[in-house]
């Protein structure tokens, strides 16, 4: 079956733009993740959701980082006025109930320019 | 705190040599973790998990609680084995704390 999607693959944005980053989780699967791998940082947790809630924020680096799921389904990770810093490639997974691990997606390449 | 190390950037080993990729975790809670790979150009995707017990690709990784320790071995390794592995810990929230990832080289 189908993995998890993400899109676009890659955004080359100017510094000060908004930019909405998408995921499509696999089907059925009611918990979604986001992390973001930095050169030198690894992978950080940003958000969790559960159905279309958000129990865990903590990972939100900025108030210019904002996510939202909708339907259980699709959610989008939106960037306010990017910063260089902001440059990463940006993960998303999600699991089935009861399942602890975590499938995840090709990744989208974010460089802010 | 919650916290995994993996003290190695990168390893690099030639083929049929035994492998170890030393993670170590700090964690109050009843700890459940993970290894997760990156072979180039693709996805991160699950290796292994402690509560499974399983030995996937020739790799096993036993938890020692004392050591607060996670090592993934492997007796042998093989050219196709060359990726970034990354040991995980699931805390609270379902999240999962990373470590900085090993780089294991395996030449022929």
């Amino acid at each position: 079956g189908a993995g998890v999607s993400q899109s676009p693959s890659n955004k080359v944005t100017e510094k000060g733009k908004d930019v909405e980053l998408r995921c499509d989780p696999i089907s059925g699967h009611t918990a979604l993740y986001w992390y973001r791998q930095s050169l030198g940082q690894g992978l950080e947790f940003l958000i969790y959701f559960q159905g279309n809630s958000a129990p865990d924020k903590s990972g939100l680096p900025s108030d210019r980082f904002s996510a939202e799921r909708t339907g259980g389904s699709v959610s989008t990770l939106t960037i306010q006025r990017t910063q260089q810093e902001d440059s990463a490639v940006y993960l998303c997974a999600s699991s089935p109930p009861g399942v602890s691990e975590q499938f995840f997606g090709p990744g989208t390449r974010l460089t802010v320019l | 705190a919650q916290r995994v190390t993996q003290p190695e950037k990168l390893l690099s080993v030639f083929k049929g040599a035994p492998v170890e990729l030393k993670c170590n975790y700090s964690y109050s809670g009843s700890p459940e973790l993970f290894w997760y790979v990156q072979y180039s150009r693709q996805r991160l995707q699950l290796l292994l998990r402690h509560i499974s017990r399983e030995s996937i690709k020739g790799f096993t990784a036993d938890l020692n609680k004392g050591e607060t320790s996670f090592h993934l071995k492997k007796p042998f390794a093989q050219e196709e084995d060359s990726a970034m592995y990354y040991c995980a810990l699931l805390t609270g929230f379902q999240k999962l704390v990373f470590g900085t990832g090993t780089r294991l080289l395996v030449s022929p």
